[in-house]
């Protein structure tokens, strides 16, 4: 089973509406990300977290929001989709302790309409 | 602020020849490198990384890169292309204490046969 999974995997979706991403980890790390990929642009972090009570805002968090459930799961909101946030989301954990490496969800690809 | 600089958003490279893939940083304090790649419709996998130590790191599948301070740079090479690379590839940046991956822009590498 992968260590980082994501739902759904495929979204089409239209204008205005409410839509979240959500993220489960089953490698036991405290931080977790969310990344959005666009093409040329590379990946730009939107939210991070370093545990269930620590949320930060990366550099382009507007327009979005998250909620850390728990320890493994890390959801990220669209409160109302814009056409501009069609893009690959990505879900990423790490452990500072291993190197700082990331590891990522197979990612959700979001068309807003 | 951390980044790093990736030139040439697409590399078309010949099966069996050299692929080389520039990466150029910038950081005050002594930087954790990262290559990941990117298959087609799969998550971000980690390739190499250099923390500390020796400054040539291997990777998987037939891949190093080279920490040069003096260049600020971390070039990734494989000396044999193979259709199985085609992917695209991600070079990032942090430090300790930091955990926030800066990522270059990507390049998109094509292997001709």
């Amino acid at each position: 089973d992968a260590d980082v999974t994501q739902t759904p995997r495929n979204r089409i979706t239209k204008t205005g509406k409410r839509i979240m991403l959500e993220c489960s980890q089953t490698k036991g790390h405290d931080r977790m990300y969310w990344y959005r990929q666009d093409p040329g642009l590379g990946l730009r972090l939107i939210y991070y977290s370093f545990d269930v009570k620590d949320i930060n805002k990366g550099e382009i968090s507007d327009g979005y929001s998250v909620s850390r459930q728990a320890q493994a799961k890390f959801s990220l909101s669209l409160e109302s989709a814009i056409p501009n946030q069609t893009a690959l989301y990505f879900c990423a954990t790490s452990d500072p302790l291993a190197g700082y490496t990331q590891y990522f969800g197979p990612g959700t690809r979001l068309t807003v309409l | 602020a951390q980044s790093v600089t990736q030139l040439g958003s697409h590399v078309s490279v010949s099966e069996g020849a050299l692929v080389l893939l520039r990466c150029n940083y910038s950081s005050s304090v002594p930087p954790y490198l990262f290559w990941y790649v990117q298959y087609p419709n799969q998550g971000l996998q980690l390739l190499l990384k250099y923390t500390t130590g020796a400054t040539l790191v291997k990777g998987i599948n037939g891949f190093e890169a080279e920490f040069k301070k003096s260049e600020t740079s971390f070039h990734l090479t494989k000396p044999s292309a193979h259709m199985s690379d085609a992917a695209e590839y991600f070079c990032a940046v942090t430090s300790y204490g930091n955990n926030r991956l800066a990522f270059g822009k990507g390049n998109q590498v094509v292997v001709i046969p």
